[in-house]
């Protein structure tokens, strides 16, 4: 079944505890994206990666960091998490960025505290 | 001037009627767009794209409209029942330097009333 699939689903920390969220889909796409879905803001693109070994900041890259070393994974990294970044954070992927069939993941639900 | 339609945050409608979605977007350059429908606790799901070179494209019982002067959206769903109650997103896709960037609409909540 084509997915993507994203870990944990829920996920409770502590203001500067590193963590990672990871992200995989089994399409063979070359198109992810990490999004941030806040009430009222909408969903909003952190990082996205047009292919293997390329990254690209979206519009709220603070605080984030991400790798793409192979086609398949996608993760996102919070080295110093802080109660701003507490968020529904979802993984998607897609052939090419003008592929617009964009499959997402079900979504992380982070709190920090 | 041209009327289009306003981006409203919630829109409830009759089951069996149409609903008329609009959005409006912000970059001149983006040239791709994007439907998606949230249903709750779940990912946003793809329903229907348009490029910029075209006005109008149609799927199964949804049609998207494109007016590239005004910078607008709107998402047309025929005969709309309860399983289309979602919050929907436009997004607009960019290109040139810009190239991978996805900027998603507020999202309009379509409640269907039985």
């Amino acid at each position: 079944e084509a997915q993507v699939t994203q870990n944990p689903r829920y996920l409770i920390t502590v203001t500067g505890k590193k963590l990672t969220v990871t992200c995989s889909q089994n399409m063979n796409h070359e198109y992810m994206s990490w999004y941030r879905q806040d009430p009222g803001l909408g969903l909003r693109q952190i990082y996205y990666s047009m292919n293997v070994e390329v990254t690209d900041k979206g519009d709220v890259p603070e605080g984030y960091k991400v790798s793409r070393k192979e086609k398949r994974n996608f993760p996102l990294i919070l080295e110093s998490p802080s109660p701003n970044q507490t968020s529904l954070y979802f993984c998607a992927s897609s052939l090419g960025m003008r592929d617009g069939k964009a499959f997402f993941g079900q979504g992380t639900r982070l709190t920090v505290v | 001037g041209e009327s289009v339609g306003l981006h409203l945050p919630t829109l409830s409608v009759q089951e069996g009627d149409n609903s008329i979605i609009n959005c409006a977007y912000s970059n001149s350059a983006s040239d791709y767009f994007i439907w998606y429908k949230q249903e709750s606790g779940k990912g946003p799901q793809f329903i229907i794209d348009i490029r910029s070179n075209m006005d109008k494209r149609q799927g199964q019982r949804v049609t998207v409209l494109l007016n590239k002067t005004v910078k607008h959206l709107s998402l047309q769903i025929a005969a709309t029942q309860p399983g289309d109650s979602a919050v929907y997103f436009c997004a607009e896709n960019m290109v040139g330097t810009n190239a991978g960037k996805s900027t998603f609409g507020d999202g309009t909540t379509l409640t269907v009333k039985p």
